[in-house]
Order: C-alpha cells, then sequence, then structure tokens
C-alpha cells in the first residue's frame, strides 16, 4: 500500500514553460487535493476533486488546471509557467474528515 | 472565508516537559478541528481530530482540546522529546458541507535535549 505517491520530486522550469505534476492514491478514495506551500504562508489549496469527473476551484487556481479521470489519479497542469508559480506542491487524498498528504513535488520557475 | 491563526511561529521546549500550541479560528464555528504534524521536506501527516461536542481527546502522549467559547483549540505533547521537534498545523473545513481543508501557518516546535 504506497498511500499517496507525487512525481517528480523536483523540477526547474523555464518561465513560460508547461509540465504536469503527477498524482496517484491507492486508497480508492473518492477525494483528492492539490495544494501549494509557502515559506511561511502556510498550505493553500488548489483545486479539489470529489470523484472521477468531478473537480472543483480552490483558493488560488489561476495557472493551474486538473483532470480526474479515475478514482487513482489526479495531476495538476502548469500552463505557462511564471515564478510566482515556485513553490513545493502536495497532493493529499481522503474519505472523511483526515486527508492524506503525498511526498511533495519542490518546483522552481526561472 | 475561515481564518485560522497559529499564534506562535516556533516554540523551544526542554525534554521532558509539556509542549503547549495554540490554534484560534474565526469567521465560521467548525464543526471539528484537526492538528497535523509535518517534518521538513515532507508532506503533513494527520494526528487527531476533535469535534465540537469534545472537551478533549487523547491519543498516548498527545491532547488536543477544543473550547467553542474562546474559538480555540489547544494541542499538548507531554514528556516531549527531541523526536517529537516537527512543524504542527491546524486545520478546519471552511464552512458547513465545504471540502476545503483550511490550514494555519504551523507552530515550529524544537525540543531541546
Amino acid at each position: 500500500n504506497a498511500g499517496v505517491t507525487q512525481t517528480p520530486k523536483f523540477r526547474i522550469l523555464k518561465i513560460g514553460q508547461s509540465m504536469t505534476l503527477q498524482c496517484a492514491q491507492d486508497m480508492n478514495h473518492n477525494y483528492m487535493y492539490w495544494y501549494r506551500q509557502d515559506p511561511g504562508m502556510g498550505l493553500k489549496l488548489i483545486y479539489y476533486s470529489v470523484g472521477a469527473g468531478i473537480t472543483d476551484k480552490g483558493e488560488v487556481p489561476n495557472g493551474y488546471n486538473v483532470s480526474r479521470s479515475t478514482t487513482e489519479d489526479f495531476p495538476l497542469r502548469l500552463e505557462l509557467a511564471a515564478p510566482s508559480q515556485t513553490s513545493v506542491y502536495f497532493c493529499a487524498s481522503g474519505d472523511s474528515y483526515e486527508q492524506y498528504f503525498g511526498p511533495g513535488t519542490r518546483l522552481t520557475v526561472t | 472565508s475561515q481564518k485560522i491563526e497559529q499564534n506562535s511561529e516556533a516554540l523551544n521546549i526542554q525534554e521532558g516537559k509539556t509542549a503547549t500550541l495554540t490554534c484560534n479560528y474565526t469567521n465560521y464555528s467548525p464543526a471539528y478541528l484537526q492538528w497535523y504534524r509535518q517534518d521538513p521536506g515532507r508532506g503533513p501527516v494527520f494526528l487527531l481530530l476533535i469535534r465540537e461536542n469534545e472537551k478533549e481527546k487523547r491519543k498516548e502522549r498527545l491532547k488536543v482540546t477544543f473550547d467553542t467559547t474562546l474559538k480555540q483549540s489547544l494541542f499538548h505533547i507531554t514528556a516531549s522529546q527531541p523526536a517529537d521537534s516537527a512543524t504542527y498545523l491546524c486545520a478546519s473545513y471552511s464552512g458547513a458541507g465545504s471540502y476545503q481543508l483550511t490550514f494555519g501557518k504551523g507552530t515550529k516546535l524544537s525540543v531541546i535535549p
């Protein structure tokens, strides 16, 4: 049981490039989430999904897109990367109140 | 929207003492609060959840209280150990029926041997 996995662990992007952060969970959870964490700013919700085919915006969705075609996978797409998207990204899943987090992806945009 | 405040950015405590961390919430009165632990370079790990009708909840050396009058939760670690050093996050959902979990900025606890 791997829990929540994220790839890649680290990535450096140039301004204007695009990329997809991968997230998968093997706990059969309905709910999945994407957060970003900046130093001193706490975790901010980007997007979330309550089931396959259903997604919704969180607090800071601009510059990101998501899809949820299966229960297991919830990729986060960055289009036209900007320096403001330099952050650590966490994916999480859950089926009750508590959430289970992945190890994170550290992204730098230069 | 919900606002979660953890007033102390950092807390240093001597090994063996009880660490007490504070979480205050404004706006929406949550039905429950959650506490997570985050180690450097890792994702948060769920520790405890306390409901509004529970005044206190315990798990091993951890104790959480919930005071709806003060709009506050206290998180205690008794007999603290250097291995307890981490950042502790308080969180609640943003409103009734909300799927959005709002986190505080966290308190970094350092337990000094």
